[in-house]
């Protein structure tokens, strides 16, 4: 399977400031053009929802302070100007293979 | 617009089976796949396996294959997923999520179903 490692494991930052959260796959992504990267937000309670496919691609209604970038190996979500609701943990998915497998979170929360 | 409502919450005892239903709405069933993932506490979020809603292919995780089934009933546009032999480390929530295809991300998710397994 391929791995996923997302750091940091926390972050803390301060409201209006930029956040971000960076995923390294154990192998490569990157096919057709196109990376088998997704983003996801998990709020406590509540089942994780779609931020960003295909590494840099926002889901309808996703608000435009969350962008995501990187190809092949090493990606990155970043919220440019943190907003009390995105507190989270944050969670990077590979789907290049069947067996997709995702990272272990990244708790964000508000310094 | 699409809805993924699953079963509620279980209780089992070691050794038991839980069978964990999902019921879509607001799309066409058979053109998606459903995937079914779960998060033990504290954990992250681990694949358990996919069907393809229309031709009833399936695929799943090397860790469960031994002991997953999931199933689906296009007529009630609803998936299953039935884990066997339970032990206490598959105490966690139990998610189903849609997916364009086998390789794909989810884009939809159920609300999730807590399984409790204790004796």
């Amino acid at each position: 399977d391929i791995v996923m490692t997302q750091s940091p494991d926390s972050l803390a930052v301060s409201l209006g400031e930029r956040a971000t959260i960076n995923c390294k796959s154990s192998q490569s992504l990157f096919s057709n053009n196109r990376d088998y990267l997704g983003w996801y937000q998990q709020k406590p309670g509540q089942p994780p929802k779609l931020l960003i496919y295909g590494a840099s691609t926002r889901e309808s209604g996703v608000p435009d302070r969350f962008t995501g970038s990187g190809s092949g190996t090493d990606f990155s979500l970043t919220i440019s100007t943190l907003q009390a609701e995105d507190v989270a943990v944050y969670y990077c998915q590979q789907y290049y293979t069947i067996t997709q497998t995702f990272g272990q979170g990244t708790k964000l929360e508000i310094k | 617009q699409v809805q993924l409502v699953q079963s509620g919450a279980e209780v089992k005892k070691p050794g038991a089976s839980v069978k964990v239903s999902c019921k879509a709405s607001g799309y066409i069933f058979t053109r998606y796949v459903v995937h079914w993932v779960c998060q033990a506490p504290g954990q992250r979020l681990e694949w358990m396996g996919w069907i393809n809603a229309g031709n009833g292919n399936t695929q799943y995780s090397s860790k469960f294959q031994d002991r997953v089934t999931i199933t689906r009933d296009t007529s009630a546009n609803t998936a299953y997923m039935e884990l066997h032999n339970l032990r206490s480390e598959d105490t966690a929530v139990y998610y189903c999520a849609r997916g364009i295809g086998s390789g794909s991300y989810d884009d939809y998710w159920g609300q999730g179903t807590l399984v409790t397994v204790s004796s």
